[in-house]
């Protein structure tokens, strides 16, 4: 049973314009979230998180948005360029379990110029 | 900077042959993890350890087995290695800032 859902196989977006990457998950008790990206031949790189007490935290061209009652979170990439044609891999960990951390299967972002 | 390194790039092996995945870390962080990466699929956790000569489980351990004889070391080993083991194997370990931290990855093929 998937814990961590990103429903989107790919997504393709125009250069400049603002991609948003879903994700939902099931399990309440998770307690922080993490945005990884990953290109082809490398391993994935932290890219983003946010906390269970916040809704929104952002870096950069990265932001965030956590919505708890929906489990429901997101990661805009605004401006889109096009170095961020990758997978995204959206992550959870459990309150009080620091080492597990559940992965979603992945998004491919495609940026077309 | 957190350094992961992956003894191999690229992997070829013989179905049957016993393959072995080193993992080294430098920054004497205690978990360390092994995933694989599939098409589809994800990051699936094979086995992880969060102490030395200590390990636990992952999600798909069948037909792998590890070693953590030192705290900075951790071996991934395919015991007789199979052609659906064909996969990109990644090493990873945790800080205590929730982050983990990544090699560049093993691509296995198994022929």
């Amino acid at each position: 049973d998937q814990q961590v859902k990103q429903n989107s196989p790919s997504l393709s977006v125009q250069e400049g314009r603002i991609s948003i990457l879903n994700c939902d998950y099931t399990n309440s008790m998770f307690d922080y979230f993490l945005w990884y990206k990953k290109y082809p031949a490398e391993g994935p790189t932290f890219l983003i998180s946010i906390s269970s007490i916040k809704d929104k935290n952002e870096d950069g061209r990265f932001t965030v948005f956590l919505n708890k009652s929906a489990k429901h979170l997101s990661l805009h990439i605004v401006p889109s360029q096009p170095g961020d044609s990758a997978v995204y891999f959206c992550a959870a960990r459990w309150a009080n379990r620091d080492d597990k951390i559940i992965f979603g299967k992945g998004t491919r972002l495609h940026i077309l110029p | 900077d957190v350094k992961v390194t992956q003894s191999s790039r690229y992997l070829v092996k013989r179905t049957g042959e016993k393959v072995f995945l080193e993992c080294v870390q430098d920054m004497d962080h205690e978990n360390m993890f092994w995933y694989r990466q599939d098409p589809g699929l994800g990051l699936r956790l094979i086995y992880f350890s969060y102490d030395v000569k200590m390990k636990e489980k992952g999600d798909i351990p069948e037909g792998y087995s590890v070693s953590r004889e030192k705290k900075e070391r951790f071996s991934l080993i395919l015991e007789s290695a199979s052609t659906n083991q064909t996969s990109m194997y990644l090493c990873a370990t945790h800080s205590s800032y929730n982050e983990q931290f990544f090699g560049p990855g093993t691509r296995l093929t198994v022929l």
